[in-house]
């Protein structure tokens, strides 16, 4: 079974400091990743998404991937309290399907 | 304009009954899904249909039964509702190929009483 899987969290940061999140897949066919953030309440949208190995930035948000190891992550730069919500890693392959993790709940502190 | 629309938003029902949850796209996306999230905010993948064909069909009960009338809808019809169907049911689109971003509808709360 293909497993997409993040820490659930809740993980707890200042406000201004550096937020790390981070994803494991099992699927070593997968070859395109994403980051969602989904405030509660709402539908998940999309921060970034990466397929080739490395790093990818835009703005506060740098996302890592990593296919040798399997790994994914999203680093938050200067994270703000708008910033908390629950952020969604998903791994799609050639199939179509989208395989999300369950999510890690993240809480900026002012 | 809303890309991705589901209707109704909020839907509370007794077990045994048969409900439909509708989704609409305009965004001119071959690929639609749906994906129910529990409590535990797990974003499951139920189906998918790719210009109005089942390309993915997971371990769903067949109690849940998708329909594609043409590629920018897709509906779920649920019957004998029980209360472990109760979650949040996302509607979401993308275009055919592979790094492709899925765009997702607000959500429909179903609630079995």
């Amino acid at each position: 079974q293909k497993e997409v899987e993040q820490n659930s969290g809740p993980l707890s940061v200042p406000e201004g400091a550096i937020a790390s999140l981070n994803c494991t897949y099992s699927d070593r066919g997968s070859q395109s990743f994403f980051w969602y953030r989904q405030y509660s309440g709402k539908s998940p949208e999309l921060i970034m998404f990466i397929y080739s190995n490395g790093d990818k930035e835009d703005g506060r948000f740098t996302a890592q991937l990593n296919k040798a190891s399997q790994y994914v992550s999203l680093l938050i730069r200067d994270s703000q309290p708008s910033d908390s919500a629950t952020y969604l890693c998903a791994a799609g392959d050639s199939s179509y399907k989208l395989i999300f993790g369950s999510g890690t709940r993240l809480l900026v502190r002012p | 304009d809303t890309a991705v629309s589901q209707t109704p938003k909020y839907l509370v029902t007794q077990m045994g009954n048969d409900k439909s949850i509708k989704c609409e796209q305009n965004l001119g996306h071959d690929t639609m899904y749906w994906y129910k999230q529990d409590s535990k905010k797990f974003l499951k993948i139920m189906f998918s249909y790719n210009n109005k064909e089942l390309i993915i069909n997971e371990t769903v009960p067949n109690r849940f039964s998708p329909k594609s009338p043409d590629k920018a809808h897709l509906n779920l019809h649920i019957n004998s509702l029980e209360l472990g169907d109760s979650a949040v049911y996302f509607c979401a689109s993308t275009r055919t190929g592979v790094n492709t971003e899925a765009f997702f509808g607000q959500g429909t709360r179903l609630t079995v009483v």
